[in-house]
């Protein structure tokens, strides 16, 4: 049963422009929410996160957004640079000392 | 500030043996996970340790095992290797609840 979803496996974008990735998840638990960037050959780099309590996370060229209700968050990469172009996971987890649940990823391409 | 550091990168070990990974998490880092990635489960859950006590343990068989030493430094032992053993194992480690992990470059262990 995957708790965490990302149905988008790849995304392409032109340089310049949004990119949009989304993540699912069906565990009304999860009360904090994170996104990780990985490169081939290197472990994941933590991105940005998100607590429950919030419903919107700014870190400069990343924007998270939680919608609890739905049970869905996305990440706005504005605007897209060549360097992004990378695997991107969505995880979760519940509150205390809890193990990061992780969805499959989604490759992104910025095309030049 | 040093980041996470695992040892070794790459390991080739054959079917039956035993295989012992290393991490060093960040300083001041007291918990210390550890993930297996591979192409068709993803990222999962193995173990958390805290304080040289494990935390929290994912569903892997009794043939995955950790411990952590006084200095947070992290060991994990898979013994009786099989073929899907092969994957990426990743240490992550973090300083308190409901703060982003932050992960090493891991170690590919392929397993012939």
């Amino acid at each position: 049963d995957q708790q965490v979803k990302q149905n988008s496996p790849s995304l392409s974008v032109q340089e310049g422009r949004i990119s949009i990735l989304n993540c699912d998840y069906t565990n009304s638990m999860f009360d904090y929410f994170l996104w990780y960037k990985k490169y081939p050959a290197e472990g994941p780099t933590f991105l940005i996160s998100i607590s429950s309590i919030k419903d919107k996370n700014e870190d400069g060229r990343f924007t998270v957004f939680l919608n609890k209700s739905a049970k869905h968050l996305s990440l706005h990469i504005v605007p897209s640079q060549p360097g992004d172009s990378a695997v991107y996971f969505c995880a979760a987890s519940k509150p205390g000392n809890t193990p990061l649940v992780f969805g499959k990823g989604t490759r992104l391409s910025v095309i030049a | 500030k040093a980041g996470v550091t695992q040892t070794p990168r790459y390991l080739i070990k054959t079917r039956g043996q035993q295989v012992t990974l290393s991490c060093s998490p960040i300083s001041g880092h007291r918990s210390v996970s550890w993930y297996q990635q591979t192409p068709g489960q993803g990222l999962q859950f193995l173990f958390e340790y805290f304080s040289e006590t494990q935390r929290n343990k994912g569903n892997f068989p009794g043939r995955f095992s950790g411990r952590q030493f006084s200095n947070s430094r992290s060991e994990m032992n898979v013994s009786t290797l099989e073929l899907g053993d092969s994957a990426l194992y990743l240490c992550a480690s973090s300083s308190e609840v409901d703060q982003p992990q932050h992960f090493g470059d891991g170690t590919r262990l392929s397993i012939l």
